[in-house]
C-alpha cells in the first residue's frame, strides 16, 4: 500500500536548527510537498522536490532521495512563529497526493 | 477578497439536522478539492471537481453530499451525520489536475456532530 511516515511531534529551542523527517511509499512518484499548517489556520505551501537535491528558500530548505523515498525539511534560525504542524504529501503515478498526519513542531524559548 | 474562502468556519448540528459548507475561491483556478481532517490523521481527500465536473469520490458516504456550480464555488451538503463526521473540513483549489502544482486551502469549517 501507499504509506508516508513523518514523526508526530518535535520540540526545538528558539534560534536553533530543526530537520522534519519524511518517508515515503508509493506506487510511482511525482514529487513530494512541504505544506505548514498553523493552528486553526489554512496549510500554506512550503516547497515541492520532484529532483533529487536540496533546495533552499530562506530559513527553510526541502531535501529528496527518490531512491530511498525519502524528504526532509529544514529550518534553520527558528523563530516562535514557526511552531506549527508541517504535512508531507507525496504525489504517485495518478497524481493522487499521499499525506502524512503531520508533524507538530513546538518550539521553546 | 483574495484566496479561498469558507463558510461557516465553525459548525455544530444533530444527526438529524441538514446544513451545508460553503467554499469560494478569488484566485482563477479550475479545481477544487473537499479534504477531511482528523485530528493526528492524514488528510483524506473526498471530492475533486475540475471545470465544475466531479473528478473522484474516494468513497465518501452518501451522506455527504458535494455541488459545483461553477469554478469558483463549491458545496458540500451534510444531512444525517454521525458523530465520527465531526473534524475539520478543508476546501482547496489548483490551476489544474496535474498535482504538481501547488493546493490553495481555506482555512477550514470545524463540525462538531453531537
Amino acid at each position: 500500500g501507499q504509506n508516508i511516515d513523518q514523526p508526530t511531534e518535535m520540540t526545538a529551542t528558539e534560534g536553533a536548527i530543526v530537520q522534519i523527517n519524511c518517508t515515503y511509499q508509493t506506487s510511482g512518484f511525482n514529487g513530494l510537498f512541504w505544506y505548514q499548517q498553523h493552528a486553526g489556520e489554512a496549510p500554506t505551501f512550503l516547497s515541492y522536490n520532484v529532483l533529487d537535491g536540496l533546495e533552499e528558500k530562506g530559513r527553510f530548505s526541502s531535501f529528496l532521495s527518490r531512491s530511498k523515498g525519502y524528504s526532509y525539511l529544514l529550518l534553520k534560525e527558528l523563530q516562535m512563529k514557526d511552531s506549527a504542524s508541517y504535512l508531507c504529501a507525496a504525489s504517485d503515478s495518478n497524481y493522487q497526493l499521499i499525506w502524512g498526519a503531520g508533524t507538530k513542531l513546538i518550539i521553546k524559548p | 477578497e483574495t484566496g479561498v474562502t469558507q463558510t461557516p468556519r465553525h459548525l455544530v448540528m444533530g444527526m438529524t439536522n441538514k446544513k451545508s459548507l460553503k467554499c469560494e475561491q478569488h484566485l482563477g483556478h479550475n479545481a477544487m478539492y473537499w479534504y477531511k481532517q482528523s485530528a493526528k490523521k492524514p488528510l483524506e481527500l473526498m471530492f475533486v471537481y475540475n471545470f465544475k465536473e466531479q473528478t473522484e469520490n474516494n468513497s465518501v458516504p452518501s451522506r455527504f453530499s458535494p455541488e459545483c456550480p461553477n469554478s469558483s464555488h463549491l458545496f458540500l451538503h451534510l444531512h444525517t451525520l454521525q458523530p465520527e463526521d465531526s473534524a475539520l473540513y478543508l476546501c482547496a483549489s489548483s490551476q489544474g489536475l496535474d498535482y504538481t502544482g501547488e493546493l490553495f486551502f481555506g482555512e477550514g469549517s470545524r463540525l462538531t456532530v453531537l
